[in-house]
């Protein structure tokens, strides 16, 4: 069974305080690694896709990478604007796309 | 920006009664699914759909559930009986392949 353990939970940073959130999974062929932004009340919206251990991804200040058993959204000097909770999520390449989500790190970036 | 769109935004039903929740996806996207968020609690996958038909379904997905695609554009997740327990938001998404595009979600609360 594809597990996803997202830590921490939640992560409350000073404006322009870089850090890292952590996503480790387990999954039988790795299809793709998702990253996604969820505000409160919303669904999620997608961030970015890794495919292959090594591979990184920028968005702004968001930059996300890849190893074979863990996957890192680093943030580097956030803004207010940058609070949310950030899910990770896999898809096994056994499957039709059936996306399995970690809990989530919530972050707060205070000014 | 094309986004996917879910009606109603939020529904209070009584246990036992019959509840369609709506969806229209990104018209160029070939994978449909639906997934549920109980409250402070993970994304969980439904049901996935293609080339109109279902490619998989979770365990919550049992035989009071079904999916339609009843014309070119609408996606449908009908609950025949529901439960309290199936108070949640439920999530349509659509997919070019692998990254999800969500809804704003459909609050169901079951009383």
């Amino acid at each position: 069974e594809d597990q996803v353990t997202q830590s921490p939970e939640a992560l409350r940073l000073q404006e322009g305080e870089s850090s890292s959130l952590n996503c480790s999974y387990t999954v039988s062929g790795l299809r793709g690694l998702f990253w996604y932004r969820q505000d409160p009340g919303k669904g999620p919206e997608f961030l970015f896709t890794l495919y292959s251990a090594g591979e990184e991804k920028e968005k702004e200040r968001l930059k996300a990478t890849l190893t074979k058993k863990e996957s890192f959204l680093h943030i580097t000097a956030p803004k207010p604007e940058d609070s949310a909770t950030y899910l990770c999520a896999v898809q096994a390449s056994t499957n039709a796309g059936k996306s399995t989500f970690g809990d989530g790190t919530t972050l707060t970036v205070k000014p | 920006e094309p986004e996917v769109t879910q009606t109603p935004s939020h529904q209070v039903t009584q246990m036992g009664q019959e509840v369609i929740l709506r969806c229209v996806p990104i018209s160029n996207h070939l994978y449909f699914y639906w997934y549920r968020q109980i409250l402070g609690q993970k994304v969980e996958f439904l049901v996935s759909f293609y080339n109109n038909e279902i490619s998989e379904k979770s365990e919550i997905f049992d035989d009071q559930f079904s999916v339609e695609r009843p014309d070119g554009s609408n996606f449908t997740l009908k609950i025949r009986s529901t439960k309290l327990e199936d108070s949640a938001m439920y999530f349509c998404a659509s997919s070019p392949w692998g990254e999800l595009f969500f809804g704003e979600g459909s609050r169901l609360t079951v009383l």
